[in-house]
């Protein structure tokens, strides 16, 4: 059974800094690209990060660009984003979900339940 | 980047009937379109997978079909479970832009 789970999410103050982590298990990791999604407090979903799953491609929403980075440790199943200069608009629930396949654009299947980000003085 | 339009932005349905969800992409995205189903306080579901291809487990009472730029998710025979919101996505070209949501509520 495929399991995503999110750990790290908290209280920041703007400017701050925060790495989120999912773990993943159930599956090959490497045979699936990952990505981070968010959901603002009563809106809808933004696609904010992908990576392929060797490590070697990524990609990021112009609302993140450059002070987002995502990343992937293959030897632990796990894919992190690295949240700088955070803004209150950064606050939202962040979900982790999973391609069908390690390159791009082959679809989500999985997802985490979630880790809630709150940017806030 | 890609915009997706749905519609309606809300519907209501009573358990027994059959609706359908369009999604409209700004430019044309072949079948790279996905629908997923969330519900409150909960992770987002995927239902569909090129445009037209049922994730396993989902039911067969779900069904999208499309190509191009316009789309559309039917439900049929709507069950109590089904009343949520639903979202389409473009996995054409990043950014992958969701639609803004459909909220299924019951009649």
């Amino acid at each position: 059974e495929v399991q995503l789970l999110e750990s790290g999410g908290g209280l920041v103050q703007p400017g701050g800094y925060l790495r989120l982590s999912c773990a993943a298990s159930g599956f090959t990791f490497t045979s699936s690209a990952m990505n981070w999604v968010r959901q603002a407090p009563g809106k809808g979903l933004e696609w904010v990060s992908s990576i392929s799953g060797s490590g070697g491609s990524s990609n990021y929403a112009d609302s993140v660009k450059g002070r987002f980075t995502i990343s992937r440790d293959n030897s632990k199943n796990t894919v992190y984003l690295q949240m700088d200069s955070l803004r209150a608009e950064d606050t939202a629930t962040y979900y982790c979900a999973k391609e069908r396949g390690a390159n791009f654009r082959t679809a989500f299947d999985d997802w985490g339940p979630g880790a809630l980000v709150t940017v806030s003085s | 980047d890609i915009q997706m339009t749905q519609s309606p932005s809300s519907l209501s349905a009573s358990v027994g009937d059959t609706v359908t969800i369009t999604c409209r992409a700004s430019q044309g995205i072949s079948n790279y379109l996905a629908w997923f189903q969330q519900k409150p306080g909960k992770a987002p579901k995927s239902l569909i997978f090129a445009a037209a291809t049922l994730q396993n487990g989902v039911p067969s009472r779900f069904g999208g079909s499309g190509s191009g730029t316009d789309f559309t998710l039917t439900i049929f025979n709507l069950q109590p479970e089904d009343f949520a919101t639903y979202y389409c996505q473009q996995y054409y070209s990043s950014p992958y832009t969701f639609g803004q949501g459909t909220n299924l509520e019951i009649k």
